[in-house]
């Protein structure tokens, strides 16, 4: 079990650039989700794929914000034109739906996003 | 109002001690209850996971969940520097996939 994986571990671009984050999840888990955490905060949730389905958004997902899971295995985040306010951890994690029942979120240690 | 409230401490206790965490929440819809383990500029690590009210055991960990009072609890037994961290608690409703999450409780246990 390898775990998620995040990449990179740690973003700095320009305010205005775009970025772009990849999670690569548990490799039999079909449940994907992103979560952004600020400075001494619990993660809130972004948004939720199965397999390749994008299932849930949150209000928090602007329409600068997008994320993609094209072959239901891997996942990128995109953020255009970043501000000062998308600086926060994001954190990518998974599940199965063994059993139709909700299954424990096992978390990727992070991409960490600082906007100069 | 959030709809899970826990304590961001920092809580330091002595090596050794039993520390006890906990959660409220305000609506009664949550399900499943979790509590992880967070070290500085990682990711958020799953210690125990509950379903509805009752109490589960592993090692040195117990949780509790007290849906009537809309409360649970993490207990951890003869505590270690290396629990030093932060302990989230996290929590369900059943049929929708998004974790909601506490601030956090800082825990730090001293040699």
């Amino acid at each position: 079990d390898t775990g998620v994986s995040q990449n990179p571990r740690h973003k700095i671009t320009k305010r205005g650039q775009n970025v772009t984050f990849r999670c690569d999840p548990i490799s039999e888990h079909n449940r994907l989700y992103w979560y952004r955490q600020t400075l001494g905060q619990g993660p809130e949730f972004l948004t939720y794929f199965q397999n390749e389905a994008q299932l849930e958004k949150s209000r928090l997902l602007s329409d600068r914000f997008s994320a993609e899971r094209p072959k239901g295995s891997f996942s990128t985040l995109e953020i255009q034109r970043t501000e000062q306010g998308d600086s926060a951890m994001y954190l990518c994690a998974s599940s199965s739906n063994r059993d139709r029942g909700n299954q424990p979120q096992h978390f990727g240690d992070g991409t960490r996003l600082s906007i100069l | 109002q959030k709809e899970v409230e826990q304590d961001p401490g920092p809580l330091s206790v002595p090596e050794g001690a039993i520390v006890s965490l906990n959660c409220t929440y305000s609506n009664s819809a949550f399900q499943y209850f979790m509590w992880y383990r967070q070290y500085s500029r990682k990711g958020p690590e799953l210690l125990m996971y509950t379903y509805s009210s009752g109490n589960k055991e592993d090692g040195r960990f117990t949780a509790q969940v007290d849906k009537s009072s809309k409360y649970i609890s993490l207990f951890i037994r003869d505590s270690q520097p290396s629990d030093s961290a932060t302990y989230l608690c996290a929590m369900i409703y059943t049929g929708f996939q998004k974790l909601v999450f506490g601030t956090g409780t800082r825990l730090l246990v001293s040699p």
